[in-house]
């Protein structure tokens, strides 16, 4: 049972180019999240999704795109990166059931030049 | 607008004395809080929860304390151990499955 993966543990990017961030959980939960920690701002949710195809905005979504084409994997997209982007991105999940704790992985550092 | 605040950003205690880690919050709405705790180049881990209409909940060494009236959260860690050495963030949600996460207070527990 390895939990919450993420791939890749570490990207630099330049300016315009596009990556995609995977997430992967085996815990079958329902709900799963995307967020960004920045230096002074905590976690912050870009977006979130409540089950197999379905995706919600979280607080910053702007120049993210998402898809969760299959329960145990959410994709998280830059299309165009830009410095702004620069960040530690971390996934979650959690169960339907209202526990509401939520389930890690270890983070993707990332790097806009 | 900082809907959740941690107002401290560092803290040091003792090891074997209490810590207590504040967060602030100014949605009345949010009706659950939690807590996580997050080692470097690690992802948060969940600790202790609190539901809005509880006021205090424990879990072995960790304690949380609701105060709805002053929209005040604290985690008291008795006694503190080095291993307790990490950032703690409070988190609060609203029903809707958003979660909105504090800036995180660095706890260091002196040996």
């Amino acid at each position: 049972n390895a939990g919450v993966t993420q791939t890749p543990k570490f990207r630099v990017l330049k300016t315009g180019q596009s990556m995609t961030l995977l997430c992967a959980q085996d815990m079958n939960h329902e709900y799963m999240y995307w967020y960004r920690q920045d230096p002074g701002m905590g976690l912050r949710l870009i977006h979130y999704s409540v089950g197999e195809g379905t995706t919600a905005k979280g607080e910053v979504p702007d120049g993210y795109n998402v898809s969760r084409l299959k329960k145990q994997n959410f994709l998280l997209g830059l299309e165009s990166a830009a410095p702004s982007q620069t960040s530690v991105y971390f996934c979650a999940s959690s169960p339907r059931i209202s526990s509401y704790e939520q389930y890690f992985g270890p983070g993707t550092r990332l790097t806009v030049t | 607008d900082q809907q959740v605040k941690q107002n401290s950003p560092s803290l040091s205690v003792q090891e074997g004395r209490i810590s207590i880690l504040n967060c602030d919050y100014t949605n009345s709405m949010f009706d659950y809080f939690l807590w996580y705790k997050k080692y470097p180049a690690e992802g948060p881990t969940f600790l202790i929860s609190i539901s809005s209409i509880k006021d205090k909940n424990e879990d072995g060494r960790f304690t949380v304390f609701l105060n709805k009236s002053a929209k005040h959260l604290s985690l008291h860690i008795v006694p503190s151990q080095p291993g307790d050495s990490a950032v703690y963030f409070c988190a609060a949600i609203s029903g809707t499955y958003k979660y909105i996460f504090g800036t995180g207070t660095r706890l260091k527990v002196l040996a």
